[in-house]
This record gives C-alpha cells, sequence and structure tokens, in this order.
C-alpha cells in the first residue's frame, strides 16, 4: 500500500533553516508528480511546492519562493524540502502528498510533521 | 493566488443533505474542470474525496458527489452519517494549485 512518511520537523529560529524528508514506498516513485502542502495551526491547507516525476519542472507559491527549494532522489524513493530564512509564518504542519496520474489532484498523504519557527 | 471561498461552516442532522460551496474565479474554479474535494478529521492527513469536479477514487461512499456551475464548484454529502463530521477543503488545479478556506461540516 502506499506510504508516505515525513520526517525533519521540529523548533528553528527565525532566519534559521530547516530539510523536511518523505520517504515514499508501495508505489513506482519515480512515476508521479509531488508536493509540499502546509497547514498552520488552526488553519486551512496552503500549497507550498511541486516537482515533475523527473525533477526537471518545480513551481513554488509566492509565498515561500526564493527561500524553499523542493528536490528528490528517486533512487532513495525520497522527496525533500530545504526551508531557509524561516519565518514565525511558516510555522506549520508539512505533509508530502502525491499527485494523481492527471496531476489534477493529491491522492495520497503522509501524516505530516511539524515545523515550529520561534525565538 | 487567492485562497477560493468557502462557508465557514455547513450542518445537518443525520440522514441530511448538506452541500458546500467553493467559489473561485475564471482563471481557476471557472477555467478548468480540475477541482478536487478533501476531508480532514481532526489530527489527521486529509483523504481525497472528490476529482476532477465529479469523480470519486475507489472506496469513497456514493454519499459524496460534486458539481461545478461557472467559478462555484459545490460538495454534496447525501444522507449524512455521523462520521462525516470533519472539515473539508476544495481545491483547483490550473498550472499550480490553490486551496479553499475550508468548511466545518456538524452533524447535529
Amino acid at each position: 500500500q502506499v506510504q508516505l512518511v515525513e520526517s525533519g520537523g521540529g523548533l528553528v529560529k527565525p532566519g534559521g533553516s530547516l530539510r523536511l524528508s518523505c520517504a515514499a514506498s508501495g508505489f513506482t516513485f519515480s512515476d508521479y508528480y509531488m508536493s509540499w502542502i502546509r497547514q498552520a495551526p488552526g488553519k486551512g491547507l496552503e500549497w507550498v511546492s511541486y516537482i515533475s516525476s523527473s525533477g526537471s519542472t518545480i513551481y513554488y507559491a509566492d509565498s515561500v519562493k526564493g527561500r524553499f527549494t523542493i528536490s528528490r532522489d528517486n533512487a532513495k524513493n525520497s522527496l525533500y524540502l530545504q526551508m531557509n530564512s524561516l519565518r514565525a509564518e511558516d510555522t506549520a504542519v508539512y505533509y508530502c502528498a502525491r499527485a494523481s496520474e492527471g496531476r489534477t489532484a493529491f491522492d495520497y498523504w503522509g501524516q505530516g510533521t511539524l515545523v515550529t519557527v520561534s525565538s | 493566488q487567492s485562497a477560493l471561498t468557502q462557508p465557514r461552516s455547513v450542518s445537518g442532522s443525520p440522514g441530511q443533505s448538506v452541500t458546500i460551496s467553493c467559489t473561485g474565479t475564471s482563471s481557476d474554479v471557472g477555467g478548468y474542470n480540475y477541482v478536487s474535494w478533501y476531508q480532514q478529521h481532526p489530527g489527521k492527513a486529509p483523504k481525497l474525496m472528490i476529482y476532477d469536479v465529479s469523480k470519486r477514487p475507489s472506496g469513497v461512499p456514493d454519499r459524496f458527489s460534486g458539481s461545478k456551475s461557472g467559478n462555484t464548484a459545490s460538495l454534496t454529502i447525501s444522507g449524512l452519517q455521523a462520521e462525516d463530521e470533519a472539515d473539508y477543503y476544495c481545491c483547483s488545479y490550473a498550472g499550480s494549485y490553490v486551496f479553499g478556506t475550508g468548511t466545518k461540516v456538524t452533524v447535529l
């Protein structure tokens, strides 16, 4: 069965950096687009970034452009999110999600990892 | 892109139907048939309930249905059950993705 397991969250000071990882299993990882989606405490969902199956196409939300970098290692079935220049407003649960075959929806989600940006 | 607009909350009694609206613009909801809906219980990850406006993934009860008219998409839950009490989010794909503001469904 499809499994997505995020890790790497934690407490970081404003201006600091953090790298999230997502380990995928149960499907051919290299065939699918992947995304990061976040949810601030008590708030709604916000799409953050996506990466194509090969890694050649990448998009970011304006709120993280220039600060976050998405990447993947298909040999390791892993997705990453490097987060730099973190701000208090980046505090959220970060979910790794698989895009559907048509890329129009997110058909599987991880359990999320909490990132807290605070001094 | 601005978040799609959803009502903050809707409620209904068991067995009744409720409908959640999701309003965007001609650049997102109105321009493409790529609206999806997600159910999220407290402390859990979202679950895909509807994609491409009205398609149901396998395993999702047929009590859940989706539709669209102009710039507004809708999710209808028929025969409301206690386990349907959750937050629901719409999402539109138009090259990138934008989520709705979220709706809390309460079963009275």
